[in-house]
């Protein structure tokens, strides 16, 4: 499985952009770029994926280098309720669909 | 939809007894997936079903540990006898295959068994 790599931690005052970012400098051709988050107490949840261009949901937008080796997780305007691990994760659009979960980035968020 | 249902939400146990563990996935979905979460290991799957047949189980600790999912709605985590390295929130998760292939899991909220 291909690696990523991502800050341990992040703070980020409430109704402030946050860009939490990841590298995956070895994805291959056909990986998708997985985010999810977990909650305090709670089951990770999925927050967004992409595979070349940008994307945008309710939760997030996905900002994808043009030589896809790093991504950018874009929280608009963050709230208290924002605070969790968020999960960068390779999967394969093939095959194994398996999710292989690193450390992940815990983001705190100050009032 | 109510969502993945995972019971016990807590079990405490003493070491050596027998532990099962249940869940409920989304319904209609064809992958369900068991995991488990510890401080020192963090998030680790454990083992993954398609349309009910284990496809991979090679994040199985050992013997001690094994799964069932006699039909589609219903999943079962054994853990015989237990350890109390086997402490840990155990997630299960289901998910649907698309065409696309970049379907989300959906995850349960957890069993947070201890193993005394």
């Amino acid at each position: 499985d291909a690696k990523t790599t991502q800050p341990n931690s992040m703070e980020s005052n409430e109704e402030e952009p946050v860009h939490l970012p990841c590298n995956h400098s070895t994805i291959s051709g056909t990986d998708y770029i997985h985010w999810y988050r977990q909650l305090p107490s709670q089951g990770p949840e999925y927050v967004i994926h992409g595979l070349t261009s940008n994307v945008n949901n309710r939760m997030a937008s996905l900002a994808i280098a043009e030589d896809r080796k790093s991504s950018t997780l874009i929280l608009h305007r963050a709230t208290l309720r924002d605070a969790a691990v968020y999960y960068c994760i390779l999967r394969q659009r093939w095959g194994a669909q398996k999710l292989v979960f690193g450390q992940g980035t815990r983001l705190t968020i100050n009032p | 939809d109510a969502g993945v249902i995972q019971s016990p939400r807590h079990e405490v146990t003493e070491m050596g007894q027998e532990v099962t563990l249940r869940c409920k996935p989304i319904s209609g979905h064809d992958y369900l997936f068991w995991y488990r979460q510890t401080m020192m290991r963090g998030l680790e799957l454990l083992i993954y079903f398609n349309n009910n047949v284990p496809i991979d189980d090679s994040g199985m600790p050992e013997d001690r540990f094994s799964a069932k999912m006699p039909n589609a709605s219903f999943s079962t985590l054994k853990i015989q006898p237990s350890e109390p390295r086997d402490s840990a929130v155990y997630f299960c998760a289901s998910s649907l295959a698309r065409l696309t292939a970049s379907y989300e899991q959906y995850f349960g909220p957890g069993t947070r068994l201890t193993v005394t």
